[in-house]
C-alpha cells in the first residue's frame, strides 16, 4: 500500500534561516508527489507538484522540492524563511485508482524571530 | 473565483443526531473527495466520487454516507454521529485525468458531544 512518512512532527527555525522539510514515500510505480501548506484555520493550499521530468520543482512562495527516486524522497526547501511561513506542511503521493492522494501526518513549522 | 465551498465551517452536535455537511465546486471537476484530518494522522480519505452517480469508499468510510446527484455537489452525511467522528473535515475536487492536485474547501470543524 502507498504511504508517506514525514519524520519531523515539529520544526522550529529562525526567520531568515534556510528550511528543509523531509518526506519519504512508498509507492511501486512512478509517483505523483505534492506539497501542501495549511495555515491556521485555513484549508490546504498546493505549494508544488512533481509528475515527471526535472527532479527539482519550483513552487509558490519561494519553495522548491527535489525528487530523489533512489531515496524515495521529496524534500521541501526554502532558502530564507519568513514569519508568515509558519504553518503545517503536508506531503502527499498520488496513488491507486483515480485521483486519490495519500497524505503524510504533517510537519508543523514554527518560525522564531 | 474557482473554489470549493463547504458549509458549515463549525458545527457542534449531539450523539445520534443526523447531520449533513455540504460541498460545492464551481470548476466543473469530475472528481470529488472527502477527507478527515486528525492530529498526528494527517488527512485520511472517507469517500470519493469519480463522477455523477459514481461513489466509492476511501480508507475510513464507516459511519459516513455520500451522494453525487449533481456534478457540482458532494454532501457528506453522518446519519448517527458519534464522538469519534469529532474531527476537521475537508472536501476536495480535481479534474479526473492526470494528477493535478486537489482544490480544497476551507474545512468544517465538527464536534460531537
Amino acid at each position: 500500500a502507498q504511504s508517506v512518512t514525514q519524520p519531523d512532527i515539529h520544526i522550529t527555525v529562525s526567520e531568515g534561516a534556510s528550511l528543509e522539510l523531509r518526506c519519504n514515500y512508498s509507492y511501486g510505480a512512478t509517483p505523483y508527489l505534492f506539497w501542501y501548506v495549511q495555515s491556521p484555520g485555513q484549508g490546504l493550499q498546493l505549494l508544488l507538484k512533481y509528475f515527471s521530468g526535472d527532479t527539482l520543482v519550483q513552487g509558490i512562495k519561494g519553495f522548491e522540492a527535489e525528487f530523489k527516486r533512489s531515496q524515495s524522497s521529496f524534500n521541501l526547501r526554502k532558502p530564507s524563511v519568513h514569519w508568515s511561513d509558519a504553518a503545517e506542511y503536508f506531503c502527499a503521493v498520488g496513488a491507486g485508482y483515480g485521483n486519490k492522494l495519500v497524505f503524510g501526518a504533517g510537519t508543523i513549522l514554527r518560525v522564531k524571530s | 473565483e474557482a473554489q470549493v465551498t463547504q458549509n458549515p465551517r463549525y458545527l457542534i452536535t449531539v450523539t445520534g443526531k443526523k447531520l449533513t455537511v455540504t460541498c460545492s465546486q464551481n470548476m466543473n471537476h469530475e472528481y470529488m473527495s472527502w477527507y478527515r484530518q486528525d492530529p498526528g494522522l494527517g488527512l485520511r480519505q472517507i469517500y470519493y466520487s469519480m463522477n455523477v452517480e459514481v461513489t466509492d469508499k476511501g480508507d475510513v468510510p464507516e459511519g459516513y454516507k455520500v451522494s453525487r446527484k449533481e456534478k457540482r455537489n458532494f454532501p457528506l452525511i453522518l446519519e448517527s454521529p458519534s464522538p469519534n467522528q469529532t474531527s476537521l473535515y475537508f472536501c476536495a475536487s480535481s479534474p479526473t485525468k492526470g494528477h493535478y492536485g486537489y482544490t480544497f474547501g476551507s474545512g468544517t470543524r465538527l464536534t460531537v458531544v
